[in-house]
């Protein structure tokens, strides 16, 4: 099992440029996150989504799109980067609800938006 | 929204001292959890508490969920130079939200040898 792989480690972008982050889960969970973390402050929240098909928002989805058309995949859009989007990206999986003994984190994308 | 306030944000200690830190928060929550990140790596679960009042260890790492709901503590004895990182609390309820985590802001801890 490779757990949570996600892609790139890193990247640079400018304002206003798109691009997608990868990430992939090889242990059929249902259950995958995206959580950005800034300096000093815990993880947040981006979109969710608890299958294949089924996504949703959570507490800063805004300038972030999200799909889930595999249960391996679940890649994270930046369709415009702003400078405020600079952070450090983690994918997350688990099995169902509840179970964060069995929830793995990746080991993230650190972003620059310039 | 729902918070967590962690404390203390920092601490510097001799390898060898027990180590305390707490979370606390006014909402009620049904799990926390607590994790370690090291640098330049996702977080990883150290100890999930389910139950209001359980007290469970791993290792030289004790948790417990409070009784009101609202808080949780961890304490790690007898540090080590490994234990360096950053510790998170997190917590969730099952109410309405898929059981999303919420974060504390952590606490960065160093281990002079």
């Amino acid at each position: 099992n490779a757990g949570v792989t996600q892609t790139p480690k890193f990247q640079v972008l400018k304002t206003g440029q798109s691009m997608t982050l990868q990430c992939a889960q090889d242990m059929n969970h249902e259950y995958m996150s995206w959580y950005r973390q800034d300096p000093g402050m815990g993880l947040r929240l981006i979109h969710y989504s608890v299958g294949a098909g089924i996504t949703d928002q959570g507490e800063v989805p805004n300038g972030y799109n999200v799909s889930r058309s595999t249960t391996e995949d679940f890649p994270l859009r930046l369709l415009s980067a702003a400078p405020s989007q600079t952070s450090v990206y983690f994918c997350a999986s688990r099995p169902r609800q509840g179970a964060y003994n069995e929830q793995f984190f990746g080991p993230g994308t650190r972003l620059t938006v310039l | 929204g729902q918070q967590l306030n962690q404390s203390p944000q920092s601490m510097f200690i001799q390898e060898g001292e027990d180590v305390s830190m707490n979370c606390t928060s006014s909402s009620i929550f049904n799990t926390w959890l607590w994790y370690k990140q090291d640098p330049g790596e996702g977080p990883v679960l150290l100890i999930a508490l389910y139950k209001a009042g359980e007290l469970t260890s791993n290792g030289r790492l004790t948790a417990q969920f409070g009784i009101t709901r609202k808080d949780s503590f961890l304490n790690i004895s007898a540090s080590i130079p490994s234990d360096v990182g950053i510790y998170f609390c997190a917590a969730m309820n099952y109410g309405g939200s898929q059981g999303n985590l919420i974060f504390g802001k952590g606490t960065k801890l160093s281990v002079k040898p």
